[in-house]
C-alpha cells in the first residue's frame, strides 16, 4: 500500500505532557499538509511543506506546536505541553505540485490524541 | 470567519433518488473547489473537484455545479446508492495549490 500512513492511529497522554507524530507521505508528492479535526467541525488547516520547506503555518498553530519535515520525506508533528484543548484527530495530506498537478489532497487515516 | 459553509448538518434520501449537498464560500480569491467523503476512522477521500473557470463538472453519478456570482457550490449525485452514507467535505483551494479551507461537512444517510 503507497497511501499515506500516520502513526500512531491513536495517543492518550496526560496534561502537561509532550507527544510526536509522524506522517509518511506518498513516496513522489513534494508537498506535505497537516490538518485537525475536532468533532463536529471540517479539517483546520495548520502547516504545509513543500519538500522541507515550512511553506505556510496558520494563526492556529501556538508556539507549543512545531512540524519539521527535515529530508523532504516525513513529516513530524510535536506537542509540547499538552492541554485538554489538544484533543483532536491530527490529519496528514499530501500532494504532487508538480506541472499538470491537481489540488486534491490524498489524506492519511490520521492520529486520534486524548489529553486527560 | 468561517470561508467555507455547509449549512446542512445532515441529510436522508431515499436509494435510488437524487442528493443534493450544498455549499458557500466567501472568499472570492478561491479558484479551485473539492468535495470529499469521509467514512468513520477514515481519513477524507477526493471525489470531484471543479476549477473556477468552470461552472460543471461531471463524474459518473457525481456532479458538482459552481454558481460564481453566488459564491455557491453543490453535489449533485444520481442516483444514490447506500454506500454512498458518509460524511461529505466540501473544500476550497487559492492559486498555486496551497492549503484547502474545509466546510464542517454534512452526513448523508441513504435509506435503501
Amino acid at each position: 500500500d503507497t497511501g499515506v500512513s500516520q502513526n500512531p492511529r491513536h495517543k492518550i497522554t496526560k496534561r502537561g505532557q509532550n507527544v510526536t507524530f509522524r506522517c509518511d507521505p506518498i513516496s513522489e508528492h513534494n508537498r506535505l499538509y497537516w490538518y485537525r479535526q475536532t468533532l463536529g467541525q471540517g479539517p483546520e488547516f495548520l502547516t504545509y511543506f513543500q519538500n522541507e520547506a515550512q511553506l505556510e503555518k496558520s494563526r492556529l498553530l501556538s508556539d507549543r506546536f512545531s512540524a519539521e519535515r527535515p529530508k523532504g520525506s516525513f513529516s513530524t508533528l510535536e506537542i509540547q505541553r499538552t492541554e485538554q484543548g489538544d484533543s483532536a484527530m491530527y490529519l496528514c495530506a499530501s500532494i504532487n505540485s508538480g506541472d499538470g498537478a491537481t489540488y486534491e489532497q490524498y489524506f492519511g487515516p490520521g492520529t486520534r490524541l486524548t489529553v486527560t | 470567519d468561517q470561508q467555507v459553509k455547509q449549512n446542512s448538518p445532515s441529510l436522508s434520501v431515499q436509494e435510488g433518488r437524487i442528493s443534493i449537498l450544498n455549499c458557500d464560500y466567501t472568499n472570492s480569491m478561491f479558484d479551485y473547489f473539492l468535495w470529499y467523503k469521509k467514512y468513520p476512522a477514515e481519513g477524507p477521500t477526493f471525489l470531484i473537484s471543479i476549477s473556477s473557470i468552470k461552472d460543471k463538472n461531471e463524474d459518473g453519478r457525481f456532479t458538482v455545479f459552481l454558481n460564481k456570482s453566488a459564491k455557491h457550490l453543490s453535489l449533485h449525485i444520481v442516483p444514490s446508492q447506500p454506500g454512498d452514507s458518509a460524511v461529505y467535505f466540501c473544500a476550497a483551494s487559492g492559486t498555486n495549490a496551497g492549503k484547502s479551507t474545509f466546510g464542517d461537512g454534512t452526513t448523508l444517510t441513504v435509506k435503501p
